[in-house]
């Protein structure tokens, strides 16, 4: 069974500095989706970036990055310039592109963000 | 622009009290998920649906029940319930036909449901 793992329940990140989070996954397939998903505390979960297994380019969506490590099954996201309204948890998460049914996800980090 | 809607938002229940968690999507999406969240940790999922008149169980199916009479529509039953059940609720869907999937998922705002 596919695994997601976030070791790091918190971060702190001044404003307009850069931040880490960190993922692991774990499985068999060599086809499959991770994903970034931030909730605010609004709750509602908003997809911050994906990223196809196929791809070895890094996914990138305006300050929001990752790094991409297939081999080590890693996958973390870098949030550059980082705002105030960043602060939130951030939900690392895994589907299976042929097994389509579910989205499995990490605990969460919670980020935040001093001025 | 309503995309998934989750009602109620709030809600305190009784030990052994029913309710039914509504959601509904507008985007046509064929597959539904219902996940729970407890504090501090990730989603789990309870029940899901690859379209209409199908569902099957996910990790946590104990003590809920639902069904998918319409593409539009995924309910989510709580029968007898148990302080074990208190959570936040949220309900998604996508759409995945083939070879065409994105693999994202749209998530309603969330329900925070006690048990008392």
């Amino acid at each position: 069974a596919q695994t997601v793992t976030q070791s790091q329940p918190e971060m702190s990140v001044q404003e307009a500095e850069t931040v880490t989070l960190s993922c692991t996954y774990d499985t068999s397939e060599s086809d499959y989706y991770l994903f970034w998903y931030k909730q605010p505390p609004s709750r509602q979960m908003i997809l911050v970036i994906r990223q196809e297994a196929y791809k070895q380019q890094n996914a990138t969506e305006n300050r929001f990055s990752v790094n991409f490590q297939k081999a080590a099954k890693s996958f973390s996201l870098k949030i550059s310039d980082s705002q105030l309204g960043d602060a939130a948890m951030y939900f690392c998460a895994y589907r299976s592109a042929r097994n389509t049914d579910k989205l499995i996800f990490g605990t969460g980090t919670r980020l935040q963000v001093f001025p | 622009n309503a995309g998934v809607t989750q009602t109620p938002k709030f809600r305190i229940l009784k030990i052994g009290q029913s309710m039914t968690l509504q959601c509904t999507q507008d985007m046509n999406h064929n597959y539904m998920y219902w996940y729970r969240q407890d504090p501090g940790m990730g989603l789990k999922l309870i029940y899901y649906s690859v379209g209409a008149g199908i569902t099957d169980k996910g990790e946590v199916p104990n003590g809920y029940n639902v069904s998918r009479s319409t593409t539009e529509d995924f309910p989510l039953r709580l029968e007898l319930a148990a302080p074990s059940q208190t959570s936040v609720y949220f309900c998604a869907s996508s759409y995945s036909a083939g070879v065409f999937n994105t693999g994202e998922l749209f998530f309603g705002e969330g329900s925070r449901l006690t048990v008392l």
